[in-house]
């Protein structure tokens, strides 16, 4: 068990850019989550998979936002013509079934 | 209460105090109530999850409670030591939201030697 892995750790990028983060979860992992946490909050949802697909999304992930999994293995998610309000921490986790969330160490997006 | 809240925001404690947080939430639709320790440029660590009413869950010197009538879940360190110091969290899972958990804003340890 390598636990969650998610790249890059950091990312700078300009307003206006896209990026991409990968999240791989833990290998017999079927669920597997994003979540998006700023300065002084807590972490908030933004989507869920179950394998292959994408079951819930949080009113947060705007249509700039797109996220997949197209083998139920890895994930993406990527954001498109990026604003400053989406510099964040990208968490990404993963859990068998309902169970317990392992998360990984998370992606943090600055956008200038 | 609407969301997942958790005081105090921040907590100094010395080496060997014993300290304990809240975490509030919203009791109906209750399904699960998680607790995590997230220390800096690490991944969240998970410490418990409680599901019952009366639940309590002990790991070393970490313990916590649950409360799910009254909506609300304690946390407790026992003779805190400098690596305690994290950032606690709180989430609550409902039934009526898939898999999805809300968490609290966090209650931030320090503990100085």
């Amino acid at each position: 068990d390598t636990g969650v892995s998610q790249n890059p750790r950091h990312k700078i990028t300009k307003r206006g850019q896209n990026v991409t983060f990968r999240c791989d979860p833990i290998s017999e992992h079927n669920r597997l989550y994003w979540y998006r946490q700023t300065l002084g909050q807590g972490p908030e949802f933004l989507t869920y998979f179950q394998n292959e697909a994408q079951l819930e999304k949080s009113r947060l992930l705007s249509d700039r936002f797109s996220a997949e999994r197209p083998k139920g293995s890895f994930s993406t998610l990527e954001i498109q013509r990026t604003e400053q309000g989406d510099s964040a921490m990208y968490l990404c986790a993963s859990s068998r079934g309902a169970g317990i969330q392992y998360f990984g160490a998370g992606t943090r997006l600055s956008v200038l | 209460i609407l969301n997942v809240e958790q005081s105090p925001q921040s907590l100094h404690v010395q080496e060997g105090d014993s300290t304990n947080f809240t975490c509030s939430f919203p009791s109906s639709n209750f399904y699960a109530l998680h607790w995590y320790r997230w220390e800096t440029a690490k991944s969240p660590e998970a410490l418990f999850v409680m599901t019952l009413n009366g639940d309590e869950k002990k790991k070393g010197r970490i313990s916590a409670t649950l409360n799910t009538k009254e909506g609300y879940s304690y946390l407790y360190i026992k003779g805190s030591q400098p690596e305690d110091s994290a950032t606690y969290l709180c989430a609550e899972g409902v039934r009526t939201s898939g898999s999805r958990l809300t968490f609290g804003e966090g209650t931030q340890l320090t503990v100085n030697p």
